[in-house]
């Protein structure tokens, strides 16, 4: 299996402009998971979703941030307007069917690193 | 202008010696609590986890202790290898089983 796979990598875009993040979770999986890491604020969960539904919104900082998740294939995560406070590095998680949430079976991929100048 | 970002904790070690990180946690109603590795450009990686009911538990090399009286936990890595060098988490959940993330501590161990 590839494991979580995320694009891009990296992204570099100006203030104002759309940024979209790209997440394919672990096939077979029904949970998904966003989070953004920075050094001042470590890793925090911003929304998951269990079978494409969102469950728990209340990490996402403000109306600019938005999640999808249309098929259990595919998620986004869209910031518009960027600003530069949203630099950070992002993953996307998934875990298995019957799992209780638990943390030992959530899978992070690589994460893409977002800068906004 | 940006923030200017803190450093975290580092614990530097020597190749083979027994490494030890802490964690303080701060919510008593925590009862799951788990130790992820996240190597640099990488997402984190589950290490091992541990119930309030335990005090101890035990892995390949590694060893969670839980002192619930204090909140603390700590990782312990026998006979450290450069490839544990990385930066830990530990993370602490609640009936919920979604975890909140500490900041973090930078082991870097020489060879």
């Amino acid at each position: 299996d590839a494991g979580v796979i995320q694009s891009p990598r990296h992204e570099v875009t100006e203030m104002g402009q759309e940024v979209t993040l790209r997440c394919k979770p672990i096939s077979g999986h029904d949970y998904l998971f966003w989070y953004r890491q920075t050094m001042m604020r470590g890793l925090e969960l911003l929304i998951y979703f269990n079978n494409n539904v969102p469950i728990d919104d209340s990490g996402m900082p403000e109306d600019r941030f938005s999640a999808k998740m249309p098929n259990a294939s595919f998620s986004t995560l869209k910031i518009q307007p960027s600003e530069p406070r949203d630099s950070a590095v992002y993953f996307c998680a998934s875990s298995p069917p019957g799992s209780q949430r638990e943390a030992d079976t959530q899978y992070f991929g690589p994460g893409t690193r977002l800068t906004v100048l | 202008g940006e923030s200017v970002g803190l450093h975290l904790p580092t614990l530097s070690v020597q190749e083979g010696d027994n490494s030890i990180i802490n964690c303080a946690y701060s919510n008593s109603a925590s009862d799951y609590f788990i130790w992820y590795k996240q190597e640099s450009g990488k997402g984190p990686q589950f290490i091992i986890d541990i119930r309030s009911n335990m005090d101890k538990r035990q892995g390949q090399r590694v060893t969670v202790l839980l002192n619930k009286t204090v909140k603390h936990l700590s990782l312990q890595i026998a006979a450290t290898q450069p490839g544990d060098s990385a930066v830990y988490f530990c993370a602490e959940g609640g009936g919920s089983y979604i975890p909140t993330f500490g900041r973090g501590t930078s082991l870097i161990v020489h060879p």
